[in-house]
This record gives structure tokens, C-alpha cells and sequence, in this order.
């Protein structure tokens, strides 16, 4: 069965500070990625999402990501953040035929000013 | 245009007690999904309704059914609760396909069962 794996389970960064998110998944098939992000008290949102074609994608609010294909990796990236980005971070994949969304187990990001 | 809605918002129940949990989902989409968020968890796939049948399930209990009716809202059940079942419990939706692949989901801000 297919898994994601997210190595950073809380980071502080400063504003400003550059980030990075690491997510990797297990299956050798054909996979949709996606990173949501829950801000305290909110639904569930996606940042961006990976189908085909261009293996780096931009999504919302300034966040980009980069399928890495030979390393089975999905990270997400942004130059510079804020305070408003504290929030937790899911890495989800979707395989084969299937739609349903295997998610990791997250990432706490915390912005200090 | 109103995105995936849940209710109750909240909800206490008791060991052994029967729960049933409601989603509207985002208008045009005909797929809806339930999953279960454990504190600190990830959100972990329950099972997924396409024209008012179950199409996929994950690693959960018969305990765990659900229902979907003609205009695409759909029902969580979960009988004889235990402790273990309390958790965020999240609805997603999205519009199925050629191919049988579905748009991407949209979630709504789940019903947060607690069992005492």
C-alpha cells in the first residue's frame, strides 16, 4: 500500500526565512501529489497540486513544490515566509485509478516575528 | 457559491452509542469522501460515495457505514462507539472524470466527535 512520509514534524522559522518541506512517498506508479494546509481553526486547503507535465508547480499564497520523480519526492518550497503562514502542512498522494488521498502525518510550521 | 458544509460542528457521545454525521458537498461535485483525524495525525481514508454507492473503503470497521443520496449530500454512521473513535472527522468533495480520476478535493471543516 502506498504511504507519504514527512520527516519534519514541527519547525520554527523567523520571518523572512526561506522553508522547506520535505514529503516522500512509496509507489511506482502513476501518482497525483498535493500539499494542503490547515490554519488554526480552518478547514483543510490546498496549496498547490501536481497531475502532469511541469514537475515544478506554483501554487497559492507564494508556495511552489518540485516533483522529483526518481526520488519519489514532493517538497515544498517558499523564499520567504510570514507570520501568517503558521499553520500545520499535509503532503497527500492519490494513485493509480484510485482518488482517494493518503496523506502524511504533517508538519507544524511555526512563524516567529 | 458554498464550499463542502458538515454538521454538527460538535458532538459528545457515549461508549456504545450510535453517531450519524451529515456533508453537503461543493456544488458541481458528485464524489464525496469521509476521512478521520486523529489528534496530531494525518487524515486517513474511510471510504468514498459515487452515484449513491460505496466505491472505495479503507482500514475501517463495518461499524464505520455510510450513504449518499441523490442530490450527492451524504451520512457518516458509526455504531457502538468507542473511546478510539474520537477524532476530527472530515468530508471531502470532488467532481468525478473521464477515466474513473477525480478532480481535486475539497474539505470541509469536519464535525468533532468526542466520546466520554
Amino acid at each position: 500500500a502506498q504511504s507519504v512520509s514527512q520527516h519534519n514534524h514541527h519547525v520554527i522559522l523567523s520571518e523572512a526565512a526561506s522553508l522547506e518541506l520535505g514529503c516522500n512517498y512509496s509507489y511506482g506508479g502513476t501518482v497525483n501529489l498535493f500539499w494542503y494546509v490547515q490554519y488554526p481553526g480552518q478547514h483543510l486547503q490546498l496549496l498547490l497540486k501536481y497531475f502532469s507535465g511541469d514537475p515544478l508547480v506554483k501554487g497559492i499564497k507564494g508556495f511552489e513544490a518540485e516533483f522529483i520523480k526518481s526520488k519519489f519526492s514532493f517538497n515544498l518550497r517558499k523564499p520567504s515566509v510570514q507570520w501568517s503562514d503558521t499553520a500545520e502542512y499535509f503532503c497527500a498522494v492519490v494513485t493509480g485509478t484510485a482518488s482517494k488521498l493518503t496523506f502524511g502525518t504533517g508538519t507544524r510550521l511555526q512563524v516567529t516575528l | 457559491d458554498a464550499g463542502v458544509t458538515q454538521s454538527p460542528t460538535h458532538l459528545i457521545k457515549t461508549r456504545g452509542q450510535q453517531v450519524t454525521l451529515r456533508c453537503s458537498p461543493k456544488s458541481g461535485h458528485d464524489t464525496v469522501s469521509w476521512y478521520q483525524q486523529a489528534l496530531g495525525q494525518g487524515p486517513q481514508f474511510i471510504f468514498q460515495y459515487y452515484e449513491e454507492e460505496e466505491r472505495q473503503r479503507g482500514n475501517f470497521p463495518d461499524r464505520f457505514s455510510g450513504h449518499q443520496f441523490p442530490n450527492y449530500s451524504s451520512e457518516l454512521n458509526v455504531n457502538a462507539l468507542l473511546l478510539g473513535d474520537s477524532a476530527l472527522y472530515l468530508c471531502a468533495s470532488s467532481r468525478r472524470r473521464v477515466g474513473n480520476r477525480n478532480t481535486e478535493a475539497f474539505f470541509g471543516q469536519g464535525t468533532r466527535l468526542t466520546v466520554v
